[in-house]
């Protein structure tokens, strides 16, 4: 069983919809929860930043995370065409000044149609 | 402020032969972590530098090996290269005490 589990999707939907990403997780030592977005051939792009449980909101974009039920969300509100992209969500479970490794989920490919 | 950059960009190789990738970090950030991304799957943690020094790995082989160099730079040498590791290769760097990582480009290694 993978550590991290996300549907590939792919996600297709009209543009200004609210789209909803999800990630769920097995492992209960993971603390820090992230959401990367990666264009085709590209590096993936740091979306959102989310320590422990609660809420956080960027813009269009809101991560959740409910580590009660080992789950985080992100959701994408007016969804334009340029947010077409493979969003990945990514955890890991060390602090400290020297870094952590992430464990990412597969990544759900979304494209949002004009 | 510089990212992280990465070279070359796309590579090709054959079974057998050896590979060097190398991965530029971040204006002040001391950790590089390495990651292999197959087609259609998320990046998988291959190893972490600190200070010159691994800093954890990933559950790949010993023909994947790494160095970190004073500047904070970093090689991924990959030896007696097999068809599976055909990918992206993805170097990340990190500001000393945040768990966020900022990823490059990315290099393409093709082995044929």
């Amino acid at each position: 069983q993978k550590e991290v589990e996300q549907d590939p999707g792919p996600l297709s939907v009209p543009e200004g919809a609210i789209v909803s990403l999800n990630c769920t997780y097995s492992n209960s030592a993971f603390q820090y929860f992230m959401w990367y977005r990666q264009y085709s051939r590209k590096g993936p792009e740091l979306l959102m930043y989310t320590y422990s449980s609660g809420n956080k909101e960027d813009g269009r974009f809101t991560a959740q995370v409910d580590k009660s039920s080992k789950y985080i969300s992100l959701f994408i509100r007016d969804s334009q065409p340029s947010d077409s992209a493979t969003y990945l969500c990514a955890m890991s479970r060390l602090g400290g000044t020297s870094g952590s490794r992430l464990t990412f989920g597969e990544g759900t490919q979304l494209t949002v149609n004009p | 402020e510089t990212g992280v950059t990465q070279s070359p960009t796309h590579l090709i190789k054959t079974r057998g032969q050896q590979v060097t990738l190398r991965c530029s970090s971040q204006s002040g950030h001391n950790t590089v972590s390495w990651y292999q991304q197959a087609l259609g799957q998320g990046p998988q943690f291959i190893f972490q530098y600190y200070r010159e020094e691994e800093n954890g790995r990933g559950n790949f082989p010993p023909r994947f090996s790494g160095l970190q160099f004073p500047n904070y730079s970093s090689e991924l040498n990959v030896n007696a290269l097999e068809l599976d590791d055909s990918a992206l290769y993805l170097c990340a760097s990190s500001f000393p005490g945040w768990e966020t990582q900022y990823f490059g480009p990315g290099t393409r290694l093709l082995v044929l």
